[in-house]
């Protein structure tokens, strides 16, 4: 059965702190790896990720995938009140001849002033 | 244009009504889907379009019927809901080859929120 564990499940910060989010899957063929963002409404996408090893930064967030350990960490720095959300990691992945996400339970992180 | 909009934002039904929620995109993306969450939890995928062909069904009631008329254009009709059933309802595309982004990355809408009484 496809798994995605996310973890911690919330995390509250003061602004200005950094924190590391945690992803591990074990998924059918495996293709790539994508980091959402949910406010009140829809996600929003952040990265999307397919080579291990490699970095992808945009502003205070960066992401990187190990397809070894099966696992992949959301670095957000610099934390602002506006960072306040949950976060979504989903492996994009085939359990017959259709690819499709499935979404980890997310992250719900809480800055505060 | 790299949105996707769906109607209506907020609908309410009773079990026996008919109504149908609308998604639409213009980024030339041939995969369309359709997700339903629950509050607190992550998105539930139910449904795959892909090139206007049902690809994907996860075991969706039959009460929940969808249809894909054009590549922009994905409708959810629904009938006979439940008071379970009552949830936000996003739809998302994704491209292929020619389109706006990659095949994976999927965009998405607003969502619809649906109150079943």
């Amino acid at each position: 059965e496809d798994k995605v564990v996310q973890s911690p499940l919330s995390l509250v910060v003061h602004e200005g702190d950094t924190v590391t989010l945690n992803c591990s899957y074990e998924v059918t063929n495996f293709r790539s790896l994508l980091w959402y963002k949910q406010e009140k409404k829809a996600p929003t996408f952040l990265f999307m990720l397919t080579s291990s090893g490699i970095e992808k930064k945009s502003g205070r967030l960066s992401s990187i995938l190990d397809k070894k350990e099966l696992f992949s960490i959301l670095n957000i720095t610099a934390t602002q009140t506006g960072d306040s959300a949950v976060y979504l990691c989903a492996p994009y992945h085939s359990g017959g001849s259709n690819y499709k996400l499935t979404f980890g339970k997310g992250t719900l992180l809480t800055v505060n002033p | 244009d790299t949105e996707v909009t769906q109607t209506p934002k907020h609908l309410v039904m009773g079990m026996t009504n008919k109504k149908s929620l609308k998604c639409e995109q213009h980024m030339g993306h041939r995969a369309m889907y359709w997700y339903k969450q629950k509050a607190k939890k992550p998105p539930e995928l139910m449904f795959v379009y892909s090139y206007e062909k049902l690809s994907i069904n996860e075991s969706v009631p039959s009460r929940f019927s969808p249809e894909c008329p054009n590549s922009s254009l994905l409708n959810l009709h629904l009938h006979a809901l439940q008071p379970e059933d009552s949830a936000l309802y996003l739809c998302a595309s994704s491209g292929l080859a020619g389109g706006h982004g990659s095949y994976n990355e999927q965009f998405f809408g607003p969502g619809t929120r649906l109150t079943v009484l």
